[in-house]
């Protein structure tokens, strides 16, 4: 039982490059989320999805988009990098309501 | 707002001793609560989660938590704390119905545990 698979750990950017980062579950979640982690912030939300064909913003969701083509997938897209998406990256799924989340263990990205 | 404070950024406690890491949240009702664990360079682990019922609520590697209607509060504690406990803990509060169209966790900003041998 994998849990949630993130894919690279780590990855640098040149400004204005693109690049999508993988999350995959194999929980049969409907929930998925994708947050980012920069020191002593916290975690903030940038997008998330209920379920397949079903995306909507967090909190800071410029910068970046969704999809959800499928139950098991929801990759994250950076498109025209800057150096303020310079953060950990993390993925997240839930059955929801009480269940708590399980978190993938992040992608590291500099962008330069 | 929604909020949830961690109030200390860093606690440093000696191997063995007792530990209480403190969380605050605003909110109209009473949230789901969480607490979450990160090691360095980890994801994070649920240590637990309170719903409602008893306001004690146990999880996993020997910590407990307390939910304090009056304060609204929901602190982290354990007994003896072990230098494998040395990680960064979180605090977070969801929606009641946060499973559906509002969907997802707040998190504090985190407290950093140091352990003393």
């Amino acid at each position: 039982n994998a849990g949630v698979t993130q894919t690279p750990k780590f990855r640098i950017l040149k400004i204005g490059q693109s690049m999508t980062l993988q999350c995959a579950q194999d929980m049969n979640h409907n929930y998925m989320y994708w947050y980012r982690q920069d020191p002593g912030m916290g975690l903030k939300l940038i997008y998330y999805s209920v379920g397949a064909g079903i995306t909507d913003k967090g909190e800071v969701p410029n910068g970046y988009n969704v999809s959800r083509s499928t139950t098991e997938d929801f990759p994250l897209r950076l498109e025209l990098a800057a150096p303020s998406q310079t953060s950990v990256y993390f993925c997240a799924s839930s059955y929801g309501d009480r269940h708590g989340y399980t978190f993938g263990s992040g992608t590291r990205l500099t962008v330069v | 707002a929604q909020s949830v404070t961690q109030p200390d950024i860093h606690i440093t406690v000696s191997e063995g001793a007792s530990l209480e890491l403190r969380c605050n949240y605003s909110y109209g009702a009473t949230p789901y609560l969480f607490w979450y664990v990160q090691s360095p360079g980890q994801g994070l682990q649920l240590l637990l989660k309170y719903f409602s019922g008893d306001t004690l609520v146990q999880g996993i590697k020997g910590f407990e938590a307390e939910f304090k209607r009056s304060q609204s509060s929901f602190n982290l504690r354990k007994p003896s704390v072990h230098w494998s406990d040395a990680a960064e803990y979180f605090c977070a509060v969801a929606p009641m119905n946060y499973g559906g169209s509002q969907g997802n966790l707040i998190f504090g900003k985190g407290t950093k545990l140091s352990v003393k041998p």
